[in-house]
């Protein structure tokens, strides 16, 4: 089955500097990659996720990109904030599938 | 209100007895799931359910239990808790078509004595 591994598991940054979140995946045919949020005392909240017909997604500070041949897509947070702060989760699955297979998170600090 | 609403949020017990985590949901999806959340180990499924007669194990399934009252409940049991059940539970839904979407509650703290 799918297993996700992601890097790094916690990571602190200054406010205005980029974090760089990475994952890898096992399964070739996973085809939606997922990243949620999680602040602290709230449920995971998806952020931004992407297909694999596509190499990079892009919403405002926040990007993913996707290498499938690697099997590895990436969170790019620029000009970091501190509300920022969270928990973050990548994810992994293929149509009809429809489980979604979580990495083990990644707790990020930003500091002002 | 929540679009997914967990109850309790707090719950402390004793070795051996039986729980009951609730789940419902307003935002008419098919599918609900339970995850376990525990520090350094992620997200790991529990029990999913596609429609009300549809229950399957997930990943960790072992010593819990769930039951689909309606489209919009799911509840998630543990017949006879043990300290290792101490985690964060989640429970989110889904639409059955589109993207593969997420929506979590906001988690049920699981304390077992």
């Amino acid at each position: 089955g799918e297993n996700v591994e992601q890097h790094p598991s916690t990571l602190s940054v200054q406010e205005g500097d980029s974090a760089v979140i990475k994952c890898t995946y096992s399964d070739s045919a996973s085809n939606y990659f997922p990243w949620y949020k999680q602040e602290l005392g709230k449920g995971p909240q998806l952020i931004i996720d992407i297909r694999s017909n596509v190499g990079e997604k892009k919403d405002q500070r926040i990007a993913v990109t996707l290498n499938k041949t690697a099997k590895h897509f990436s969170l790019h947070i620029t000009e970091t904030q501190p509300e920022d702060s969270a928990v973050y989760f990548c994810a992994a699955t293929y149509t009809g599938f429809q489980k979604l297979v979580f990495g083990t998170g990644t707790r990020l600090l930003v500091s002002p | 209100d929540a679009d997914v609403t967990q109850t309790p949020r707090n719950r402390i017990t004793k070795t051996g007895k039986r729980i009951m985590l609730e789940c419902s949901q307003t935002k008419g999806h098919d599918r609900m799931y339970w995850y376990r959340q525990d520090p350094g180990l992620g997200l790991r499924l529990i029990y999913y359910s596609f429609d009300v007669k549809d229950i399957n194990k997930g990943e960790i399934s072992d010593g819990y239990s769930v039951s689909r009252q309606a489209q919009a409940k799911f509840s998630l049991s543990l017949e006879s808790a043990i300290p290792n059940q101490t985690a964060l539970y989640f429970c989110a839904s889904g639409a059955a078509s589109g993207a593969n979407v997420l929506t979590f509650g906001a988690g049920s703290r699981l304390t077992v004595l």
